[in-house]
């Protein structure tokens, strides 16, 4: 398993204002993700975080506003950019360890939720 | 269109008491399927992963069964506990693919 920290883990902020995310896995992974849980639904994957190179990001989702950084195997931060409300949400940090393929077990941090004001 | 539907969407027992949540899906090819609990302001935790060529999977008093040729998944949660209350999630796997399909979940909550 992987044991994955998130700071913060809650946040309030003011509109126009952007806000740093940082996800601490305790080992070694070959893949780590950034989610949004917007209240009342499911997790929708904004982009991959990829190590020493750009984030490949999902539909809907560019890097101007949700910048990532990827410095090495254990670390990761989301950065969510010009906040309105409506990216008020759960922020999700998620991983595949070394021995997970393709359709391995995948590990989910405890969430940053934002409220933006 | 790959999708994940569950059933129902909330739902409320009394403590003690048998529970059995739904999941159909249309993902295509199919890699494995995944039940996670999440409490209300935590990250998911996964509970069951099976594959094709599972039946059915046991976690404590979670059970889960998987028919492929249906494609459809059941979770049944067996003597219930307060501290069962959440949401509950069906998230599938296609092959070759390292996106994950995510359900809208079920809320359970467990009265006393």
């Amino acid at each position: 398993s992987a044991v994955i920290s998130q700071k913060p883990s809650r946040d309030i902020c003011q509109r126009g204002t952007s806000l740093t995310i940082q996800c601490q896995v305790d080992s070694q992974v070959t893949m780590m993700f950034w989610y949004r849980q917007q209240p009342g639904q499911s997790l929708t994957l904004i982009a991959t975080a990829n190590q020493g190179s750009e984030a490949t990001y999902e539909s809907g989702f560019v890097i101007d506003k949700f910048p990532i950084s990827r410095p090495n195997l254990t670390f990761s931060t989301l950065t969510v950019s010009n906040m309105s409300p409506e990216d008020s949400s759960i922020y999700l940090c998620s991983v595949k360890p070394w021995t997970s393929g393709s359709g391995g077990e995948q590990f989910f941090g405890p969430g940053t939720r934002l409220t933006v004001l | 269109k790959n999708q994940v539907e569950q059933s129902p969407q909330s739902l409320i027992i009394l403590e003690g008491k048998n529970c059995t949540l739904q999941c159909n899906y249309t993902v295509s090819p199919f890699s494995n399927l995944r039940w996670y609990k999440q409490d209300t302001g935590r990250g998911p935790v996964s509970l069951t992963i099976m594959t094709f060529s599972e039946n059915t999977k046991s976690n404590g008093r979670y059970t889960a069964t998987l028919d492929a040729d249906t494609k459809q998944s059941s979770l049944h949660i067996t003597a219930s506990q307060l501290s069962d209350s959440a949401s509950y999630i069906c998230v599938v796997s296609a092959s070759g693919a390292n996106n994950l399909f995510f359900g809208t979940g079920t809320r359970l909550t467990v009265i006393p």
